[in-house]
């Protein structure tokens, strides 16, 4: 069983700082998921990784296959980006990241 | 409108009742599966399933049965509900386990 650790849990910010989500996971995987989830439930897909970097808008994503790491930035946040975001290393999914923007 | 379709969106049962969460897509993806979402513990995978007739277990399967009869459709069937499994259930689908995934808006059930 892939074990996922997500960091940190629980995160409170001011609108327009940079954020940074962790990821770590025990077994080696070919992808690697970043989804966020809103407050309604709505599930979204943010990114697909398998090696490297990938942007979208201010959503920056990155894995490290060797070191079973990836990281999530928000540049400029918003309180639009209020959601709890999950990393899922394969078919398995960390309990997320409940991220709260201030304004 | 394309993407994954779940029904219903609340329900209530009584313990050993049984029943039938729908999920439908219709982007022709090969890839489908199911989750629960319980607070604290995150999206567990349920079943999945990798094309039609093809299905396979995920970290929490029991009490839980699924079939994949077509590319579009990929029920899950409570046999006898208990209130343990009171969750948020949640379908989705993609091209291959390896792709974006497309999440359906979830089940809400309540077993008392």
């Amino acid at each position: 069983k892939n074990e996922v650790e997500q960091s940190p849990q629980n995160l409170t910010a001011q609108e327009g700082e940079f954020i940074t989500i962790n990821c770590s996971y025990s077994v080696g995987i070919s992808a690697l998921h970043w989804l966020q989830q809103h407050p309604g439930g709505g599930i979204v897909s943010l990114f697909m990784l398998s090696s490297g970097k990938k942007k979208h808008g201010r959503l920056i994503a990155t894995i490290n296959i060797q070191e079973k790491h990836s990281s999530l930035h928000i540049t400029a946040s918003h309180p639009r980006d209020s959601a709890v975001y999950i990393c899922a290393p394969g078919l398995t999914f960390g309990k997320g990241t409940h991220l709260i923007i201030q304004p | 409108n394309a993407g994954v379709t779940q029904t219903p969106k609340f329900q209530v049962l009584k313990t050993g009742q049984s029943m039938t969460l729908q999920c439908a897509q219709d982007m022709n993806h090969e890839y489908m599966s199911w989750y629960r979402q319980d607070p604290g513990m995150g999206l567990r995978l349920i079943h999945y399933s990798v094309g039609a007739g093809i299905t396979d277990q995920g970290e929490v399967p029991n009490g839980y049965n699924v079939s994949r009869s077509t590319t579009e459709d990929f029920p899950l069937r409570l046999l006898s509900a208990a209130p343990s499994q009171t969750s948020v259930y949640f379908c989705a689908s993609s091209p291959t386990g390896a792709y974006g995934y497309t999440f359906g808006s979830g089940t809400r059930l309540t077993v008392v």
